[in-house]
């Protein structure tokens, strides 16, 4: 299995702008992560999808940030409009059920200008 | 609610010395703990986990870690450092009875020659 593939690497985008970064987890695991890193707040676990389904999006900073899960094989985190503030590393993960090991994915390196 | 603290955010250590990188949590409930690491532009790998048993746990690389209950810690160590080994290391806990990773701070260690 190729791992967790997240999409794109690297985002410079400008103050306002639509950002959408993509993850599509390993085959068969049935729970999905998004975590946030940055400098001042180290990892942050921003939602979480059980079989596709949102658990816990307490962690979602505002209304700016969306994420979807349509399928098995593929999420989205959106934020819509972006700000400066939310330049940081993404990163997705996904675990199998009852397993507690996390696979992450390489992360997205988030610019906004 | 569990959180994680790690009391080291730089560790400069030189090749073949040994290393400990410290990490107290904080839980109500039973606990799993996990190191991860992250080497540069690369995403997290687990170096090692303690769920149950045996509380010296034996990762990849030769990194080793000890639960101590009594003391809430759960600190990594290494007999022998290599240049490869300059990373970032973040200590996680999730409670028996919740699947959220919490993340510490992380720990920069630099290997010099």
């Amino acid at each position: 299995d190729a791992g967790v593939i997240q999409s794109p690497r690297h985002e410079v985008t400008e103050m306002g702008q639509e950002v959408t970064l993509r993850c599509k987890p390993i085959s068969g695991h049935d729970y999905l992560f998004w975590y946030r890193q940055t400098m001042m707040r180290g990892l942050e676990l921003l939602i979480y999808f059980n079989n596709n389904v949102p658990i816990d999006d307490s962690g979602m900073p505002e209304d700016r940030f969306s994420a979807k899960m349509p399928n098995a094989s593929f999420s989205t985190l959106k934020i819509q409009p972006s700000e400066p503030r939310d330049s940081a590393v993404y990163f997705c993960a996904s675990s199998p059920d009852n397993d507690e090991k996390l696979f992450f994915g390489s992360g997205t390196q988030l610019s906004v200008l | 609610a569990q959180s994680v603290t790690q009391l080291d955010s730089q560790v400069p250590v030189f090749e073949e010395a040994p290393v400990e990188l410290r990490c107290n949590y904080s839980s109500s409930v039973s606990v799993y703990l996990f190191w991860y690491v992250q080497y540069p532009n690369q995403g997290l790998q687990l170096l090692l986990k303690y769920l149950s048993g045996s509380t010296l746990v034996k990762g990849i690389n030769g990194f080793e870690a000890e639960f101590n209950k009594s003391q809430t810690s759960f600190h990594l160590r290494k007999p022998s450092v290599h240049i490869s080994d300059t990373a970032e290391y973040f200590c996680a806990v999730v409670g028996s009875n919740d699947y959220k990773l919490s993340f510490g701070a992380g720990t920069t260690v630099t290997v010099r020659a």
